[in-house]
C-alpha cells in the first residue's frame, strides 16, 4: 500500500520554464513534508520542506505548496535550469519515520 | 555535506552469505535510517534508530536486523543474503524530530 505517490514517473520541461512536481499522499497523519533532489550516484540532497500547518513555503527558484483537504503537494522550480535535471522525490513524515514517494525523472531541455 | 561515510562502497556477495553494511556519522545526530533504492520503488525504509539502542522496523524489514551500540554508528544486517536484497542502500541521519534527513552516498550491494 503505496503511502506517497508520484504519478509522473518522468516530466521534460523548456530550460527557464516552471517545472511542477506533483505528489499525492494516503495518510492524514502526516505533519511533514520534503522535497529531494537526487544525481546519479549520489545520495538524496535535501530541497525544501512544509509543515502541515503550512500551505506554502518558499526558497529561492524552489516553491512547495500543501493543499491538505486534497492530500496533495508540488514543488515549483522556476526558471528551471539545466542543473536542475535529476530525479526528485516526495516525502512525508509520521512519528519518526519518512516515507519516499518513487520519483519523477526531471529533463530540462536545451 | 553532513559527515556520513557508509562502507563499504560496493559489495559483491554470494546468495546466502552475511553481509553487514555500516553507516558512520560524526554530527552526533539522534535518528539515523537505512534506505533500499530500486528501479520503480523509489526510496523504502528498511529500518531506522531514533536513540542508542533505540531501533524500529520500516516498510521492508523482512530479512534485516540492525543495531546501534554508539551513537555515530548504525549497522544494517543481512543474516543470508538473497539476490531480491541486491540494491543500493543509503543511510540518513536527522538531529531532531520534523528536520530533514540528510544522506550518505550509498552502498551498492550486489547479490550473487
Amino acid at each position: 500500500d503505496q503511502q506517497v505517490k508520484q504519478n509522473s514517473p518522468s516530466l521534460s520541461v523548456q530550460e527557464g520554464r516552471i517545472s511542477i512536481l506533483n505528489c499525492d499522499y494516503t495518510n492524514s497523519m502526516f505533519d511533514y513534508f520534503l522535497w529531494y533532489k537526487k544525481y546519479p550516484a549520489e545520495g538524496p540532497t535535501f530541497l525544501i520542506s512544509i509543515s502541515s500547518i503550512k500551505d506554502k513555503n518558499e526558497d529561492g527558484r524552489f516553491t512547495v505548496f500543501l493543499n491538505k483537504s486534497a492530500k496533495h503537494l508540488s514543488l515549483h522550480i522556476v526558471p528551471s535550469q539545466p542543473g536542475d535535471s535529476a530525479v526528485y522525490f516526495c516525502a512525508a513524515r509520521r512519528d519518526d519515520k519518512i516515507i519516499f514517494g518513487k520519483g519523477t525523472r526531471l529533463h530540462i531541455l536545451p | 555535506d553532513a559527515g556520513i561515510t557508509q562502507s563499504p562502497r560496493h559489495k559483491v556477495t554470494e546468495t546466502g552469505t552475511p553481509v553487514t553494511l555500516r553507516c558512520h556519522q560524526t554530527e552526533n545526530h539522534r535518528y539515523m535510517y537505512w534506505y533500499r533504492q530500486d528501479p520503480g520503488h523509489g526510496l523504502r525504509l528498511i529500518h531506522y534508530s531514533y536513540g542508542v539502542k533505540d531501533t524500529d522496523k520500516g516498510e521492508v524489514s523482512d530479512g534485516y536486523s540492525v543495531s546501534r551500540s554508539k551513537t555515530e554508528d548504525f549497522l544494517l544486517t543481512l543474516e543470508s543474503a538473497t539476490s531480491s536484497q541486491t540494491s543500493v542502500y543509503f543511510c540518513a541521519i536527522s538531529d531532531r524530530f520534523r528536520s530533514p534527513l540528510h544522506f550518505g552516498n550509498g552502498t551498492r550491494l550486489t547479490v550473487t
